[in-house]
């Protein structure tokens, strides 16, 4: 089955950028998307379609996509962006099925 | 508002089956997919499949097929989870999430509040 493939962990330090990588071979055909999921809550949506920003999510969020990557970045990072992060999109083979990445802890130290 | 309010939390058997229900507010519900998403516990997002409000139909991820069953009942705009035959590694948070389809993909853009199901014996 189709997989995407992110870091386990991404540490920065407040105000940095954080990069975080997540690969899949259908990713130049598919859109990716980008969810932040704190402890105990539901995901929320902070890019669609590669780099398109939700109303409501501030702008140090951004996305990116390069072949088989996509990028989400995260420019002058604050402590409330410590979360889970996780990639989605869906494979290219006509079955609809949907795909997560296995998910990325961001720290801010 | 959109609005996806979850079933409770529920305690199961090894062998038993579950059934999480999800009722949708605030929006025509035959209107968009629902689809269905587990995390074991400190563990990742995993998709299960989706079902089609309007016509029933369904697609369930290759791991979860003759394991789940997705329903629907138009009448109170209600989505359901099956799931059968239950190991303790199916202690999860089960969410419904409602899906926009985006040019063979989307995404999704409100979540239940997720419903913790334990499997022990």
């Amino acid at each position: 089955s189709y997989e995407l493939t992110q870091p386990p962990s991404v540490s920065v330090s407040p105000g940095q950028t954080a990069r975080i990588t997540c690969s899949g071979d259908a990713l130049p055909k598919q859109y990716a998307y980008w969810y932040q999921q704190k402890p105990g809550q539901a995901p929320v949506l902070v890019i669609y379609k590669d780099s398109e920003r939700p109303s409501g999510i501030p702008e140090r969020f951004s996305g990116s996509s390069s072949g088989t990557t996509v990028t989400l970045t995260i420019s002058g990072v604050q402590a409330e962006d410590e979360a889970d992060y996780y990639c989605q999109s869906a494979d290219s083979s006509g079955t609809s099925h949907w795909v997560f990445g296995g998910g990325t802890k961001l720290t801010v130290l | 508002q959109v609005q996806l309010v979850q079933s409770g939390a529920e305690v199961k058997k090894p062998g038993a089956s579950v059934k999480v229900s999800c009722k949708a507010s605030g929006y025509t519900f035959t209107g968009y997919y629902m689809h269905w998403v587990r995390q074991a516990p400190g563990q990742g997002l995993e998709w299960m499949g989706w079902i089609n409000p309007n016509s029933g139909g369904t697609n369930y991820a290759q791991k979860f097929q003759g394991w789940v069953t997705m329903t629907r009942d138009t009448s109170i705009s209600t989505a359901y989870m099956e799931l059968s035959r239950l190991r303790s590694d199916d202690t999860a948070v089960y969410y419904c999430a409602r899906g926009i389809a985006v040019a063979g993909t989307g995404y999704f853009d409100y979540w239940g509040q997720g419903t913790l199901v334990t499997v022990s014996s």
